[in-house]
């Protein structure tokens, strides 16, 4: 629907595992986000790349590792997660990092175990 | 840091009942945006409001940006079942030249309606 697409949409892992989390966008974006939503807490920003380039870092534990291999892609590649970590992880794009509006994806569905 | 507080944090209404949610901001903002959450889905964007005391209109919704830029808010007339969901607001702040800003969402406001 919004042209953003996540998978999986849902992922239980243990602390000793590691997986990785995609997001793929058709929208011909150049800014791709990475976002953590927590139950009551706002959407915490994690990660941006602008035209492939990582031009945000907020403070994210080294357990979380981006890559942007090109625009229309990315992932986050976790591992030794903690249960603390559990949430929701959208993706977001949008023309470029700034004022501009985002589309979000579906999110996928983080447990850890 | 910048923080982005909204109030309030939920809203019960019966249906037909007005809805205010309001945002505000520890820092003059340049843009402030507004997205809507569905249960179990993920934010859509609903607006940008960019100017000191711009109002902008989407049919029942209203929007509001302060004199100062620090503050917003989202007024719905006459709530229905379809506008429940978690409302939020995103500040832009620092944009402008070659910066391209900082955006920071607020905590949303979670809306239900009661028919």
């Amino acid at each position: 629907e919004t042209g953003v697409t996540q998978t999986p949409r849902h992922l239980v892992m243990g602390m000793t595992n590691k997986k990785s989390l995609k997001c793929e966008q058709h929208l011909g974006h150049n800014a791709m986000y990475w976002y953590k939503q927590s139950a009551k807490k706002p959407l915490e920003l994690m990660f941006v790349y602008n035209f492939k380039e990582q031009t945000e870092n907020n403070s994210v534990p080294s357990r979380f590792s981006p890559e942007c291999p090109n625009s229309s892609h990315l992932f986050l590649h976790l591992h030794t997660l903690q249960p603390e970590d559990s949430a929701l992880y959208l993706c977001a794009s949008s023309q470029e990092w700034g004022t501009y509006e985002q589309y979000f994806g579906p999110g996928t569905r983080l447990t850890v175990t | 840091g910048q923080q982005v507080m909204q109030i309030p944090q939920y809203q019960h209404v019966q249906e037909g009942e007005d809805f205010t949610t309001y945002c505000n901001s520890s820092t003059t903002l340049s843009n402030i945006q507004w997205y809507k959450q569905r249960p179990g889905g993920h934010p859509v964007f609903l607006i940008q409001l960019v100017k000191s005391g711009e109002v902008k209109k989407q049919k029942r919704l209203t929007f509001q940006f302060g004199e100062a830029k620090k503050n917003s808010s989202l007024h719905i007339t006459a709530t229905q079942t379809t506008d429940v969901g978690t409302y939020f607001c995103a500040g832009i702040t620092g944009a402008g030249g070659t910066s391209y800003g900082k955006l920071t969402f607020g905590q949303g406001t979670i809306l239900t309606v009661h028919p």
